[in-house]
């Protein structure tokens, strides 16, 4: 399978400020990426789906101002938190689609917003 | 909509113990079926899954069969190890490829020596 990295792993912010988180895929062609969002001892919540070179498709309910997508490359998707606010803080994590709907995971990112 | 249910946790299990994990979906069409695992401090692997109706996906020792008539496609291990502690998801795509994953609440998995 795909081997699916983010960085950073960890990052912490004052309130306000923007936050970027990369996910790249290291050895397969990322045509479809996801985005989730995982509060402690939750399942996965998805926020949004992108295609490489198009505008992401976001979930109902997530603000596609705040949360901006990028996906310029097959190897790469950067999600932005803007003006970032404590209850922004989780676990972002993003994951490559694939043909037979089987997806590669990153390790997560965790963002702390003081 | 589609959805996925799976049994609440946290599951406690003595080592070499039997193991089940109820998951029931609800889905239009003919959907594909998947078992997560989540291991402490990392991300999300595929543990094994099935595509289509009576289709068995075994891995590690874990299985599950697609049912289709019960709507449902339940984890077991025969005997589990404490390595085996981690969160389990169930997840269901639509038809098609690239489609996005519908989790269930996930189960946590605690196994004792």
């Amino acid at each position: 399978g795909a081997v699916v990295s983010q960085h950073p792993s960890r990052v912490i912010c004052k309130s306000g400020t923007s936050v970027k988180i990369e996910c790249r895929s290291l050895d397969f062609q990322a045509t479809t990426m996801f985005w989730y969002r995982q509060f402690p001892k939750q399942s996965l919540m998805l926020m949004a789906t992108s295609n490489e070179g198009s505008k992401a498709t976001y979930e109902q309910g997530v603000e596609k101002d705040k949360f901006l997508i990028n996906h310029a490359s097959l190897t790469l998707s950067t999600l932005t938190v803007t003006s970032a606010h404590p209850e922004d803080s989780s676990f972002y994590i993003c994951s490559v689609g694939s043909q037979d709907n089987e997806q590669f995971f990153g390790p997560g990112t965790r963002l702390t917003v003081l | 909509g589609n959805s996925v249910t799976q049994m609440e946790g946290p599951v406690t299990l003595s080592e070499e113990a039997f193991l089940t994990i109820n998951c029931t979906y609800t889905a239009t069409g003919y959907p594909s079926l998947f078992w997560y695992v989540q291991y402490p401090g990392e991300g999300l692997q595929l543990l094994l899954k099935a595509t289509k109706a009576d289709d068995k996906g075994s891995n590690k020792g874990f299985e599950a069969t697609y049912r289709k008539e019960t709507t449902s496609f339940h984890l077991e291990k025969g005997s589990v190890q404490v390595s085996d502690s981690a969160v389990y998801f169930c997840a269901l795509s639509e038809t098609g490829g690239y489609n996005k994953l519908i989790f269930g609440a996930g189960t946590r998995l605690a196994v004792h020596p």
